[in-house]
């Protein structure tokens, strides 16, 4: 089954605890991203990777890592999470083809407290 | 990057009547694509229609239609016969043919609630 796969589906922790959100797909796609939702104010864009090796920042990058070693995973980090990163993650990803044109396919989401 | 506007915090209808969902958007782009995606309870995020900007006609899935007026920049959903399973909170996103993050820009989002 295509699917985009986040883990875990929740976490509480507390403020400066490392942690990392996984996201994995098995549908070959070349572009990943991460967003972040919180009430009245959408999805964000946080990372997004073209392909292996190739990440650049979205709208709302502060406090996060990404990386991109192989092309099924990218792992959101937080080096040092505050309270104000305490949202509803969603990794996504799509085909690059037709600039732009593929829909991207969204994990469960994952649901950060930070205390 | 693109403002999209969803003007309806909230909308109502009852089961088996017609329901359309307001979006416009902000862009000086010509090559773009609009998506509608549905966030059930379950929080997932699930694609519901898309429509490219240089087609006139507008996209059609089922019950699920689009009223794409790219004049007005506008692309509201119209959802027919809707179902109680249709209650979720929808949102409208663009996302540019020209940025090379081709990020999803979107809405805040219109609760739908469907009653019996």
């Amino acid at each position: 089954e295509a699917q985009v796969t986040q883990n875990p589906r929740y976490l509480i922790t507390v403020t400066g605890k490392k942690l990392t959100v996984t996201c994995s797909q098995n549908m070959n796609h070349e572009y990943m991203s991460w967003y972040r939702q919180d009430p009245g104010l959408g999805l964000r864009q946080i990372y997004y990777s073209m392909n292996v090796e190739v990440t650049d920042k979205g709208d709302v990058p502060e406090g996060y890592k990404v990386s991109r070693k192989e092309k099924r995973n990218f792992p959101l980090i937080l080096e040092s999470p505050s309270p104000n990163q305490t949202s509803l993650y969603f990794c996504a990803s799509s085909f690059l083809g037709s600039r732009g044109s593929q829909p991207q396919h969204f994990g469960d989401g994952t649901r950060l407290s930070i205390l | 990057a693109q403002t999209v506007t969803q003007s309806q915090p909230e909308m109502s209808v009852q089961e088996a009547e017609t329901v359309t969902l307001s979006c416009t958007y902000d862009t000086s782009e010509s090559d773009y694509y609009l998506f509608w995606y549905k966030q059930p309870p379950s929080r997932q995020m699930i694609l519901v229609i898309r429509q490219e900007a240089y087609k006139q006609q507008n996209a059609t899935e089922n019950r699920f239609s689009v009223n794409f007026q790219k004049a007005a920049k506008s692309f509201s959903l119209k959802i027919s016969d809707s179902q109680l399973g249709d209650a979720a909170m929808y949102f409208c996103a663009y996302r540019s043919g020209a940025d090379s993050g081709y990020a999803l820009n979107f809405g805040k989002g219109t609760s739908l609630l469907v009653t019996p």
